[in-house]
């Protein structure tokens, strides 16, 4: 049971180019999302989605793309890269609903654009 | 203004003393607090999770909810070299649909033998 799994963890892109982020899990979970962390910032939501087919929009989205086409992945696209999207990229999946659901997280993506 | 406001230290401490962190928030509709603990080049863990006001105990750690001040706290007793951490706290409303959570900055720990 590996959890929630991110690849690749690191990546250096140039200001333009463009990239896909996967995130798959095996805990059979509902809900996943999209976090960026940048110093001083916290985590910020970026997309998530409630089902297989399903995205929504959270608080950062702009200059991003999701799409989750099977329930254990979660892709999110950065079409042309930007300095301003250099961060660390968290995948968080949970069950879905209830009071106390608990969001699992990943081991992150770090991205550096030039 | 941030919704969620977090002092993001350092915080250096001694082996075995008493550890406090706080956070502040600004939205009366936050019903569901939680701690994360991430260690370096980690994800965040999930540490406490409690709802509305209260305390919660779990071992070394209590976490504390003061929702009329909009204070939360999380205390760690005896702390240990391994709680050397970066600790978020987290917080969200009655959750319809996913948990949209806001965290604060995050606070880092060390905890010196």
């Amino acid at each position: 049971n590996a959890g929630v799994t991110q690849t690749p963890k690191f990546r250096v892109l140039k200001t333009g180019q463009s990239m896909t982020l996967l995130c798959a899990q095996d805990m059979n979970h509902e809900y996943m999302y999209w976090y960026r962390q940048d110093p001083g910032m916290g985590l910020r939501l970026i997309h998530y989605s409630v089902g297989e087919g399903t995205t929504a929009k959270g608080e950062v989205p702009d200059g991003y793309n999701v799409s989750r086409l099977k329930k254990q992945n979660f892709l999110l696209g950065l079409e042309s890269a930007a300095p301003s999207q250099t961060s660390v990229y968290f995948c968080a999946s949970s069950y879905g609903g209830g009071d106390t659901d608990t969001q699992y997280f990943g081991p992150g993506t770090r991205l550096t654009v030039l | 203004q941030k919704e969620v406001e977090q002092d993001p230290g350092p915080l250096s401490v001694p082996e075995g003393a008493i550890v406090s962190l706080n956070c502040t928030y600004s939205n009366s509709a936050f019903q569901y607090f939680m701690w994360y603990r991430q260690y370096s080049r980690k994800g965040p863990e999930l540490l406490m999770y409690t709802y509305s006001s209260g305390n919660k105990e779990d071992g070394r750690f209590t976490a504390q909810v003061d929702k009329s001040s909009k204070y939360i706290s999380l205390f760690i007793r005896d702390s240990q070299p391994s709680d050397s951490a970066t600790y978020l706290c987290a917080m969200s409303t009655l959750p319809q649909g996913a948990q949209k959570l806001v965290f604060g900055q995050g606070t880092r720990l060390t905890i010196n033998p």
